[in-house]
């Protein structure tokens, strides 16, 4: 199996808050993790590639200072929304690359929906 | 950089009948082309994939075609059923076997309604 999770499922912050999404990949060990950003009704665009013991990749126009992301463990990466604003609102959804026995394969998590207020 | 098109938007179908979504894409480096289901509220699951050493892959009422002459690629669903319905994405990237820098780029999006 490929199992991704996300947490929290969900979360309500108010602004100026700053709130951790966690990301883990439960049954397999992932060297790389990516963030997206999925507004409604709209595709998913990748904010970063984070890489175990390394620092993130960051997309052109993602504020690296803002979307802090952490790759500590070959099963977790964590995404920080610091000093959040209600434009930060989103559906937020990790994935993490899966060797498989041709090549690498991604698998998502369940994503995480922040509403700051 | 890479550029995804999918079309259609919107899909309807009755129960029953099949389901024909298109991408094109424009890097002819790209050589993984997954694509995921994503329902209301829910992360994007992996349905099916192909790579490009492939021109065709089926998975049960699910078959993907690759043609990589006109880089473009298609997924068809079969006889499909009312849990059909979500939002269908194509994706491409490259370095899928080298795992290098993978970016998976991403179409707009297929919604999918299928009527009972």
């Amino acid at each position: 199996g490929a199992v991704v999770s996300q947490h929290p499922s969900w979360v309500i912050c108010k602004s100026g808050t700053s709130v951790k999404i966690e990301c883990r990949s439960l049954d397999f060990q992932a060297t790389t993790m990516f963030w997206y950003r999925q507004f409604p009704k709209q595709s998913l665009m990748l904010m970063a590639t984070s890489n175990e013991g390394s620092k993130a990749t960051y997309e052109q126009g993602v504020e690296k200072d803002k979307f802090l992301i952490n790759h500590a463990s070959l099963t977790l990466s964590t995404l920080t929304v610091t000093s959040a604003h209600p434009e930060d609102s989103s559906f937020y959804i990790c994935s993490a690359r899966k060797p498989g026995p041709v090549g690498y394969e991604q698998y998502f998590g369940p994503g995480t929906r922040l509403t700051v207020t | 950089g890479e550029n995804v098109e999918q079309h259609p938007s919107t899909l309807s179908v009755q129960e029953g009948d099949s389901a024909v979504i298109k991408c094109t894409y424009s890097d002819s480096a790209s050589n993984y082309f997954p694509w995921y289901k994503q329902e209301l509220g829910k992360g994007p699951q992996l349905i099916i994939d192909i790579r490009s050493n492939v021109g065709e892959k089926k998975d049960q009422r699910i078959a993907v075609t690759l043609n990589k002459t006109a880089k473009h690629f298609s997924l068809h669903i079969t006889e499909t059923q009312p849990e059909d319905s979500a939002v269908y994405f194509c994706a491409a990237s490259k370095n899928f076997y080298s795992g290098g820098y993978q970016k998976v780029t991403f179409g707009i999006g297929t919604k999918l309604q299928v009527i009972p």
